[in-house]
This record gives C-alpha cells, structure tokens and sequence, in this order.
C-alpha cells in the first residue's frame, strides 16, 4: 500500500522568497517520488523525480527536493519564487516494485496551491 | 515527439447516459493509464492498460471500463453515468515496464447533470 499526506492545502509567498511545500509519504516498497505541477484548466507536467538515485532531486525551473528516507518525506523548496510559479502542486508515490498490477500505479496528494504575491 | 492528446476537450452529459473518453499515448509508449480528477482533488487512479490489456486497476465500479488498440491508443468508457463522475479526466502514457515516469494529457473536463 502507498499514500502521500501533503502537509499544507495552501501556501502564500511574496516574489523572490523562499518556497517550501511539504510532502510526507508511505510505501510497501522502495518508492519511486514525483512532483507534479497543474496550472490552472491544464493538465499536469513533471517537475522532478527520484528513483533511489541521488537523494537531492533537481527539477525544472529551479525547484528541487530531497528524499529523506528516515523522515518519510520528500519536501519541495525553490530558493526564489516566481510569479509563474503560482500553480497547485501534488506530490505522487509510485510503487518501484517491477511487477505486479501496482506497477505503475501513480497514488496522488490532495495537492497544495501556491499563490505568489508581487 | 509528439504529446499526450485526448478528445474530447469538454463534454455534457446527462445522468444515465454513457461516454466514451478517448487518448493518444506519447510515440514509443506502450502503457496507458486513466485517472479521474475530481474538484478541488488529487487525481484518482482508474486503472492501467499495458499492450491492451488490463494490468491494474483501482476502487472504481466495473462500469468504469477500458480499451487499448494496437497503436496504444486507448479509450475510457463509462457507463450508467452519475452525477459524481462530473470531473477532469486525465490520461498518462509511459513506455512500459522498466519506465515508471508517466506522461499526461490535458484532460477531458465531464460534466454530468
């Protein structure tokens, strides 16, 4: 079984601060974590993944996100938020087990929506 | 390369009607998967299709159902259609077993009344 709580529903930032979005998850397996964003009345693009390779994770416009085993969580932080950044972001578990009919299977967070202020 | 496309973009239904969802998987990709997306909700796993057969599948009724083609193009069907199933249905190509990053579509916007 996999599951993902992201920690905050939403997140106010000013441009140019810091952006943190908090994702802990749970997994049978060695699990494979994404995150996802979706602008609105669009569909979901990549932003980075780890697949139990380098535990800090670097994404596209600038965000990244470390996996930290121990904790259980895979926490999303960009150092300078933008105001195309405004967007909701979910984190996702995936099981890396090669086999069986969860392969594959995506299990998504209720997501966090990032509001960005000028 | 050529994206993740679904069809329709949007689409009315009325309650007890059927529906047909369709979705052309990213060139090279033998793997589709469906999700429902509902309203103010992280997407739903509805199920997979791996070389149009059914590989997986989640905690939807069986008048959810699907098909994938030999080209890898699949459909979602979803019969005796519930005011519920008003949502965002997104589908999500990946090139099979081994490659666990899922592409997606821009979705199909259902509204039922």
């Amino acid at each position: 079984a996999q599951s993902v709580t992201q920690l905050d529903s939403h997140v106010s930032v000013s441009e140019g601060t810091p952006v943190l979005l908090r994702c802990n998850y749970s997994s049978s397996y060695s699990p494979s974590l994404f995150w996802y964003v979706q602008h609105p009345n669009k569909g979901l693009q990549l932003l980075l993944k780890y697949t139990s390779a380098a535990t800090l994770v670097k994404g596209i416009n600038g965000f990244e996100a470390e996996f930290k085993k121990s904790e259980t969580s895979f926490h999303l932080t960009k150092p300078s938020a933008h105001m195309s950044d405004a967007a909701e972001y979910f984190c996702v578990v995936s099981a890396a087990y090669a086999g069986g009919t969860s392969y594959g299977k995506l299990t998504f967070g209720q997501g966090t929506i990032l509001t960005v202020h000028p | 390369e050529t994206g993740v496309t679904q069809s329709p973009t949007h689409l009315i239904k009325t309650r007890g009607q059927q529906v047909t969802l369709r979705c052309s998987s990213q060139s090279g990709h033998n793997t589709v998967s469906w999700y429902q997306q509902a309203l103010g909700q992280g997407p739903q796993f509805i199920f997979q299709y791996y070389r149009e057969e059914e590989n997986g599948r989640g905690n939807f009724p069986p008048r959810f159902s699907g098909l994938q083609f030999p080209n890898y193009s699949s459909e979602l069907n979803v019969n005796a259609l519930e005011l519920d199933d008003s949502a965002l249905y997104l589908c999500a190509s990946r090139g099979g077993q081994g490659h666990n990053e899922q592409f997606f579509g821009p979705g199909t916007r259902l509204t039922v009344l």
